[in-house]
């Protein structure tokens, strides 16, 4: 069956500007999570969605970071006026319920130049 | 509060020889461990996952793993690797029992490389 999707592939944006990337989950995954894997902090945990709502947020590196989920499914994460040290891979995954195995997608890779 | 320790960040073996990857794990929490692969431009694919059922847990292309709680490891081996098995392998833990989110706490990764 279909994996965790995620787009674009990749992304190169303007240093200030603002960018939205998506994920979609496997369908019937309640749960959904956020990574970054940047070349200085390896892999971090950004946000996890169970349904539409957000119940760990800790991991937002700032307040230009945002994600919302619509409808159980799709996430869009967005960040705002962009700066270098954004630059990463931002991977989604996506499980059936909390504690239970995540499946990644292949990641959006950001590049702010 | 929860941490994993990779303790080498590049292993080399030759192809046919056994491989062992070394992760050392901290949790407040009964843990759930896993290892993931990384292949280059490639997602994340879980390799193997321990959850408190059997400590010996066997995974895809040959990996397994052994839980040892009294020396917090989960030490990933595999009897003779392959030169497909050359990636980026991660250590990850997540707590149990939390009633919280479980997100899936990183280590720093172990590029294994293998050679002819």
């Amino acid at each position: 069956g279909a994996g965790v999707s995620q787009s674009p592939s990749n992304k190169v944006t303007e240093k200030g500007k603002d960018v939205e990337l998506r994920c979609d989950p496997i369908s019937g995954h309640t749960a959904l999570y956020w990574y970054r894997q940047s070349l200085g902090q390896g892999l971090e945990f950004l946000i996890y969605f169970q349904g539409n709502s957000a119940p760990d947020k800790s991991g937002l590196p700032s307040d230009r970071f945002s994600a919302e989920r619509t409808g159980g499914s799709v996430s869009t994460l967005t960040i705002q006026r962009t700066q270098q040290e954004d630059s990463a891979v931002y991977l989604c995954a996506s499980s059936l319920g909390r504690g239970t195995e995540q499946y990644f997608g292949p990641g959006t890779r950001l590049t702010v130049t | 509060a929860q941490s994993v320790t990779q303790l080498d960040s590049h292993v080399s073996v030759s192809e046919g020889t056994p491989v062992l990857l070394r992760c050392n794990y901290s949790s407040s929490y009964s843990p759930s461990l896993f290892w993931y692969v990384q292949h280059p431009n490639k997602g994340l694919q879980l390799l193997l996952k321990y959850t408190s059922a059997a400590t010996l847990v066997k995974g895809i292309n040959g990996f397994e793993a052994e839980f040892k709680k009294s020396e917090t490891s989960f030490h990933l081996t595999k009897p003779s690797a392959h030169m497909s098995d050359a990636a980026e392998y991660f250590c990850v833990v997540s707590p149990i029992n939390t009633g919280t989110a479980s997100k899936l706490t990183f280590g720093t990764g172990t590029r294994l490389q293998v050679t002819l």
